[in-house]
């Protein structure tokens, strides 16, 4: 089945710094979603892009599709972005099913 | 307001016991998803269905059941036959081949 990886791992990062999280993907895909996860689990939908660039206040998406990788760009970051990032993309193969990467765990401290 | 809800929050089973988890969506959705995180751990699908009266096994549905009798309702039970159950499950809806969108999930411990 499509594999997905996600870089870096870790991040920590001080308030008002940018970042890059990337999303490797190994199949094409229908759809590529983002995912911010919070401290108490719930998973808010940060951008829905299989291809393609998206904006959003200080974060920032893109899907390179024919590459296989997306981006998503957080600019002056604050401390209530930490938390888990996912990718997770959903693969040409007829039927949905989103397949999550193991996320970037940011900690941005003040 | 539209949204999915999960219930309980919080549950603790004991070793034997099945349960169900709750998971309700006003969005007019057709199609629902059942996911399991484990710490650190990304989403597992466990099972999905595109339409009342019809589900499908995702890669991890040995020892759980659902059912889909009402567009709104998806519910999951972990059965006994479910070998390590402790974990987070997290209930998503979508359109058609659209984009899924997740309830605030259910924290299962196994006593």
């Amino acid at each position: 089945g499509i594999q997905v990886e996600q870089s870096p791992p870790d991040l920590i990062l001080q308030e008002g710094a940018n970042s890059t999280l990337r999303c490797n993907f190994s199949d094409s895909v229908n759809n590529l979603q983002w995912f911010h996860q919070n401290p108490w689990g719930q998973l808010i939908n940060l951008f829905y892009i299989p291809s393609g660039t998206k904006q959003n206040g200080r974060l920032s998406a893109t899907t390179v599709a024919t590459e296989r990788y997306s981006l998503l760009y957080i600019s002056s970051s604050q401390t209530t972005d930490s938390g888990v990032y996912f990718c997770a993309v959903e693969a040409n193969t007829g039927f949905q099913k989103l397949v999550f990467g193991t996320g970037t765990r940011l900690l941005v401290s003040p | 307001d539209g949204g999915i809800t999960q219930s309980p929050k919080y549950l603790f089973r004991k070793e034997g016991q099945n349960v169900t988890l709750s998971c309700e969506q006003n969005l007019n959705h057709d199609a629902m998803y059942w996911y399991r995180q484990d710490p650190g751990q990304g989403l597992r699908l466990i099972y999905y269905s595109q339409i009342v009266n019809d589900f499908q096994k995702g890669d991890i549905a040995e020892g759980y059941s659902v059912s889909r009798e009402k567009k709104e309702s998806f519910p999951l039970t972990v059965t006994s036959a479910q070998k390590n159950p402790t974990a987070f499950y997290l209930c998503a809806s979508s359109v058609e081949l659209g984009e899924q969108f997740f309830g605030p999930g259910t924290r299962l411990t196994v006593l």
